[in-house]
């Protein structure tokens, strides 16, 4: 059964800090992984989506990698700011469903 | 239009009642989900159709009744519900089961 770890669970530091969030997953097999934000009581919003053959995926200040034979995903976000306060989730998609992580509560203190 | 939408935003019913929940996309994703989320915990998969058939029903009880009428819509038919079904509901959909998915912004669900 795939099981998907988040770490840390909960993060703050002061804006401007370059930070990452880490995601394992048990199983390799898996055909795609997403990072998701998601803000209080809203629905999830896409990050990042990398292909099980890709390594990494860019967009603004957010860069994810993937390493598939190690089950392990980071979350890289560049000079944080107090807008980018919100829990992240990574899930892993094994083919016809995501599977998500419990996600990191992250805090930009301005 | 890339946005996955939700009726109601909120909802609140008691245990004897008979609700719907609606979702629709107009992406021509092939694939909708159903998710479930309780407070502070991450979602759960509900069910999955992909070309308007039921394909993933992860053991949900039958007082939460899914309908997909057409490839755009997706409804979640609730009866009877418990009180420890009140949770955020989402709905989501991909262009094909194992593509990106794209969620809408959920329905609060209250059950008294």
């Amino acid at each position: 059964k795939q099981e998907v770890t988040q770490i840390p669970a909960a993060l703050s530091v002061p804006e401007g800090e370059n930070l990452v969030l880490n995601c394992s997953f048990t199983d390799s097999a898996i055909y795609n992984l997403q990072w998701f934000r998601q803000d209080p009581g809203k629905g999830l919003t896409s990050l990042l989506l990398i292909q099980s053959s890709q390594r990494e995926q860019t967009s603004g200040r957010l860069n994810a990698s993937l390493d598939k034979s190690s089950g392990r995903s980071t979350l890289y976000i560049a000079a944080s700011q107090p807008g980018d306060s919100a829990t992240y989730l990574c899930a892993v998609n094994p083919g016809n469903k995501l599977v998500f992580g419990a996600g990191t509560i992250l805090r930009v203190k301005s | 239009d890339t946005e996955v939408t939700q009726t109601p935003k909120h909802l609140v019913m008691g245990m004897t009642n008979k609700k719907s929940l609606k979702c629709e996309q107009h992406m021509g994703h092939r694939a909708m989900y159903w998710y479930k989320q309780k407070a502070k915990k991450p979602p759960e998969l509900m069910f999955v159709y992909s070309y308007e058939k039921l394909s993933i029903n992860e053991s949900v009880p039958s007082r939460f009744s899914p309908e997909c009428p057409n490839s755009s819509l997706l409804n979640l038919h609730l009866h009877a519900l418990q009180p420890e079904d009140s949770a955020l509901y989402l709905c989501a959909s991909s262009q094909d089961e194992g593509q990106e998915q794209f969620f809408g912004p959920g329905t609060r669900l209250t059950v008294l």
